[in-house]
């Protein structure tokens, strides 16, 4: 059965360091998906990526992130300098539609930032 | 005020007896889902229903959605012990493009 494939499975930095989170969405999905969860909080949603282009995205979601489908397969997750409070569990996920489909998730990236 | 609120926040229960999950939301939806997260883990889809539908079922899994009420259940039937996990409820909120999780319930299951 495909799924989402995320890597690393843990990713410890140094604040203030640039990170790249990476994704293997499944091959006949079109719309892709980030999205965070703190230690023992909710999820929360980041940013949506439809036909190469951010379709919407959340406060979180400020200057210090973006994202990018650099080939037909890959959709990454870039924090250009990161924060202690970045630290989260990341989500990658991705859809064949819109919200009216079910959303795929892959098994998440911890992000430990000291 | 939260999107999607789960009640109760914890529920433990022995392996079984049914287990029921509540989800309410505040704005109108296209559509609500719910997801399981075993500890430290992904989240894995479970069912989704559509804002004109009333109830849906999948295996022991039986889920109902209130559009009048803004609220969706998620009943488990015959629980097991590997039904521990988090259960979340996620909506649309009415935008194509995300969903909005719950804060989740924590259900154990007790063999």
């Amino acid at each position: 059965e495909p799924e989402v494939t995320q890597t690393p499975s843990h990713q410890v930095t140094q604040m203030g360091q640039e990170v790249i989170l990476r994704c293997v969405p499944i091959s006949n999905h079109l719309y892709f998906y980030w999205y965070r969860q703190i230690l023992g909080q909710k999820v929360e949603f980041l940013v949506s990526f439809y036909n190469n282009e951010i379709s919407e995205k959340s406060e979180i979601f400020d200057d210090q992130f973006s994202v990018e489908r650099p080939d037909g397969s890959n959709f990454t997750l870039k924090i250009r300098s990161t924060k202690l409070e970045d630290s989260a569990m990341y989500f990658c996920a991705s859809a064949e539609g819109g919200s009216a489909y079910e959303q795929y998730f892959g098994p998440g990236t911890r992000l430990t930032v000291t | 005020s939260q999107q999607g609120e789960e009640d109760p926040q914890a529920l433990s229960i022995q392996e079984g007896e049914n287990a029921t999950m509540n989800c309410s939301y505040k704005t109108s939806i296209n559509n609500l889902q719910w997801y399981r997260q075993n500890s430290g883990r992904g989240l894995v889809h479970l069912i989704l229903i559509r804002s004109n539908e009333r109830e849906k079922h999948s295996g022991r899994l039986r889920v109902t959605l209130d559009t009048s009420k803004k609220s969706s259940s998620l009943l488990i039937t015959a629980s097991r012990a590997a039904d521990t996990a988090s259960y979340f409820c996620a909506t649309d909120a009415g935008d194509p493009d995300k969903l909005i999780f719950g804060t989740g319930t924590r259900l154990q299951v007790f063999p």
